[in-house]
C-alpha cells in the first residue's frame, strides 16, 4: 500500500507566488484532511473533506489559500499570493471516514519556505 | 486557553528508563484519545487510541485517561533508541474526525 503521497516534498518559493501542493490519497479512502505544523502554533487542521465535499474549513487562515478536490483521489492546496509566514510543513492526511478519528494516516509532508 | 496543553520537552532518557507523557484537555465533550508518533522529517503515525477513561497496553506502550481531571497519559517502559521522536497527543469528540493535537514532546532516548 503506497500510503498518501504528497508532492513536492520541499519548495522554496518567493513572496508573492502561488504555491500548489498536492496529495493522492489511500486507495479507498473518503476522508481528506490538510494540516499545518509549526513550531510556535503545533499541528494544526486547515480543512477536511468527506466523499469530496468540504465538511470544515474554520482552520483555513485567510482567503490566500484554497484547497479543492477534483476527484476522489486527489487534492490540492493552493496558496496565492505566498507570505514568508506561510512557511511551514504541510501534511496531508486520509482517513476511511470513521466517526472516531483513529485511522487517520499522514502523508510524510510538503515543506514550503516562502523567503 | 489551548484546548490542549502539552509540555513540548525536550525530554531525554537513558536507554531501559520509564517515560511518561501528558496532556490535559479543556472539553470535557472530548471522548477519543490519540498519540501519535512522529520522526523527524516525517508523517505522525498513530500509535495508540483509547475512548474514554482508563488503561490500553500495546507491549511497551501504555495509554491512560482521567476524563475527570481531563488528563492522559503515555507510558513508554524500557524505552529505546528507536522510540526517539515526537509524542503528539491527540483528541475528538465523539461523532467528528477532527482531531486536536497537542504541540508534542520531543523525546531522545540516549544508548
Amino acid at each position: 500500500d503506497a500510503g498518501v503521497i504528497q508532492s513536492p516534498r520541499h519548495e522554496v518559493t518567493e513572496m508573492g507566488q502561488e504555491v500548489t501542493l498536492r496529495c493522492k490519497l489511500i486507495s479507498g479512502h473518503n476522508s481528506l484532511f490538510w494540516y499545518r505544523q509549526t513550531m510556535m502554533r503545533g499541528l494544526e487542521l486547515l480543512i477536511y473533506f468527506n466523499n469530496n465535499v468540504p465538511i470544515d474549513d474554520s482552520g483555513m487562515p485567510e482567503d490566500r489559500f484554497s484547497a479543492k478536490m477534483p476527484n476522489a483521489s486527489f487534492s490540492t492546496l493552493k496558496i496565492q499570493p505566498s507570505e514568508p509566514r506561510d512557511s511551514a510543513v504541510y501534511f496531508c492526511a486520509s482517513s476511511l471516514g470513521g466517526a472516531r478519528g483513529n485511522t487517520i494516516y499522514f502523508g510524510e509532508g510538503s515543506w514550503l519556505t516562502v523567503v | 486557553q489551548k484546548e490542549v496543553e502539552q509540555d513540548p520537552g525536550p525530554l531525554s532518557v537513558p536507554e531501559g528508563a520509564i517515560v511518561s507523557l501528558n496532556c490535559t484537555y479543556s472539553n470535557s465533550a472530548f471522548q477519543y484519545f490519540m498519540w501519535y508518533r512522529q520522526y523527524s522529517r516525517k508523517g505522525p503515525e498513530l500509535l495508540m487510541y483509547t475512548y474514554s477513561s482508563g488503561n490500553k497496553e500495546d507491549g511497551r506502550f501504555t495509554a491512560q485517561v482521567d476524563k475527570s481531571s481531563k488528563y492522559i497519559s503515555l507510558f513508554i517502559r524500557d524505552s529505546q533508541p528507536s522510540d526517539s521522536a515526537t509524542y503528539l497527543c491527540a483528541v475528538t469528540q465523539g461523532g467528528s474526525e477532527k482531531l486536536v493535537f497537542g504541540k508534542g514532546t520531543k523525546l531522545t532516548v540516549n544508548p
